[in-house]
């Protein structure tokens, strides 16, 4: 399975663009990039998903690398309620494709 | 919305106490996950079942136990809890191959005594 580095932790001035990078060096050519987050207390919740192109929903962006050995996602405008653990997932192809392997992720504090 | 409900969000059980954690989806979802999460080691996978009475080990499944009797149900076991497995859990259901699909619940937190 293709792993991911992240930073343990970074901080955001609130109202300003938050950059989370993660590293996926090993990823294969049929790998999707995958973030979740988690808000104190609460359970994962996914944010967006990609394999080669940019992608942007309502939450984020994604940015990926034209190697796609990294990507960065982006939150626009950090509010107080994006401070959250932020995981980079590569989803494993083949047998067991449904299963997700969280790492450490990187603690986002978006400061006032 | 999808909800995936754990039965307690709070449990205080004794060493040696047999422990059951109930989780329920209302969505109709194939795959149902069990993971823990600790303080510096991320979430880690426990069991997952992919259908009714189907199960598989995920990365630590030692000391415990999964059922899956209906669809929409999947319950954890500890056959005798220890110290060591006073942690969250969290409970998981996605539809298919569908890794954005993740819905998990809000976590039980055991404290073993």
């Amino acid at each position: 399975d293709a792993k991911t580095t992240q930073p343990p932790s970074m901080d955001c001035a609130e109202g300003r663009a938050a950059n989370l990078p993660c590293n996926h060096s090993t990823i294969s050519g049929n790998e999707y990039v995958y973030w979740y987050r988690q808000i104190h207390s609460q359970g994962p919740q996914y944010i967006i998903h990609g394999l080669k192109n940019n992608e942007t929903n309502e939450m984020a962006s994604l940015i990926i690398t034209e190697d796609r050995k990294s990507s960065t996602l982006i939150l626009p405008h950090a509010t107080l309620r994006d401070t959250a653990v932020y995981y980079c997932i590569v989803r494993p192809s083949g047998a067991g494709s449904y299963q997700l392997t969280f790492g450490k992720g990187t603690k986002l504090s978006v400061i006032p | 919305d999808v909800k995936v409900t754990q039965s307690s969000r709070y449990l205080v059980k004794r060493t040696g106490e047999k422990v059951f954690l109930e989780c329920v989806q209302d969505m109709d979802h194939e795959n149902m996950f069990w993971y823990r999460q600790d303080p510096g080691l991320g979430l880690r996978l426990i069991y997952f079942s992919y259908d009714v009475k189907m199960k598989e080990k995920g990365d630590i499944p030692e000391g415990y136990s999964v059922s899956r009797e209906k669809k929409e149900r999947f319950s954890l076991i500890l056959e005798s809890a220890s110290t060591n497995q006073t942690s969250m859990y969290l409970c998981a259901s996605t539809q298919g191959a569908v890794a954005y699909g993740y819905t998990f619940g809000s976590g039980t937190r055991l404290t073993v005594v």
